[in-house]
C-alpha cells in the first residue's frame, strides 16, 4: 500500500478560499514533502518539512508535520484559479539515503473555481 | 536551464511489441528515478538509478520490463511483450544527491497507449 494518503481525494473551492489537503503516512520518516502536479504534466516540488520541524511556510502555502499522528497538511491561503492541479505528498523513511526512493500517495484532485 | 527531458511524449503501440522510453535528466544529478502513473491515480515506483547502477528495482512490476543508465546520464526504459495493462503514463525524475532533502524533478511523461 502507499505510504502516504491524500485525504480528501478531490476538493473544490472557490476562488480567494483557503484550501487545506492532509497526508498520513505508515513508517517514520526524514522529511515529507509536497509536489504539484498539472494536468498532463509531471511534478512540481512544492515544499519540504523535515522530520524535526512542525511548521514551515513559502509564500501563500503552510505545511504542518505531526509526527506523533503521522500526518502533514498543505494549507494553501487565498487559492487563486491557477492553483488547480493534484497535490501529492511524499516521503522517505527514516534510515533511507537521500537518493534512495521517495514514495508518493494517490493525490488531492484540487479545483479552483473562478 | 534544461529540465528533465522525455521522449516520445505519446506512444501507442500494439500489444506484444516492444517499447523503449528515453529520459534525459538535469546535467549533473546522479539520482534519477523512473516513476508509473495510471489515469487519475497516484505515482508507481519502478526503480531508482544512483549514477549507473541501480540500487532498487523492486518496483519492476514484471520481467518485461528493465531501465538502464550509461555515462551516469541518459536512461532507456524498455518494456518487452507490451501488455494493455501496461497502458500508462511514464514518469522520470532526477535529483541532485545532496543531503537527505533533495528535491525530484519531474519531465513531462511518456504516455503509453497499448492496444
Amino acid at each position: 500500500s502507499q505510504q502516504g494518503e491524500e485525504d480528501p481525494q478531490a476538493l473544490s473551492i472557490q476562488e480567494g478560499e483557503n484550501a487545506t489537503m492532509n497526508c498520513s503516512y505508515k513508517t517514520s520518516i526524514n522529511n515529507l514533502q509536497w509536489y504539484r502536479q498539472n494536468s498532463g504534466r509531471g511534478l512540481v516540488h512544492l515544499i519540504l518539512i523535515r522530520s524535526n520541524e512542525r511548521e514551515k511556510h513559502s509564500g501563500r502555502l503552510r505545511v504542518t508535520l505531526d509526527t506523533s499522528k503521522k500526518s502533514s497538511s498543505l494549507l494553501i491561503t487565498a487559492s487563486r484559479a491557477a492553483d488547480t492541479a493534484s497535490y501529492f505528498c511524499a516521503t522517505r523513511p527514516l534510515g533511507e539515503t537521500s537518493g534512495s526512493r521517495l514514495t508518493f500517495g494517490e493525490g488531492t484532485q484540487l479545483t479552483v473555481n473562478p | 536551464g534544461a529540465g528533465v527531458s522525455q521522449s516520445p511524449s505519446n506512444k501507442v503501440t500494439e500489444k506484444g511489441k516492444d517499447v523503449e522510453l528515453r529520459c534525459d535528466p538535469i546535467s549533473g544529478h546522479t539520482a534519477l528515478y523512473w516513476y508509473r502513473q495510471s489515469l487519475g491515480q497516484g505515482l508507481e515506483f519502478l526503480i531508482y538509478f544512483q549514477g549507473n547502477s541501480a540500487p532498487d528495482k523492486s518496483g519492476l512490476p514484471s520481467d518485461r520490463f528493465s531501465a538502464e543508465r550509461t555515462g551516469g546520464s541518459v536512461s532507456t526504459l524498455t518494456i518487452q511483450r507490451t501488455q494493455q495493462e501496461d497502458s500508462a503514463v511514464y514518469l522520470c525524475a532526477s535529483s541532485l544527491v545532496q543531503g537527505i532533502g533533495s528535491p525530484l524533478h519531474f519531465g513531462n511523461g511518456t504516455r503509453l497507449t497499448v492496444t
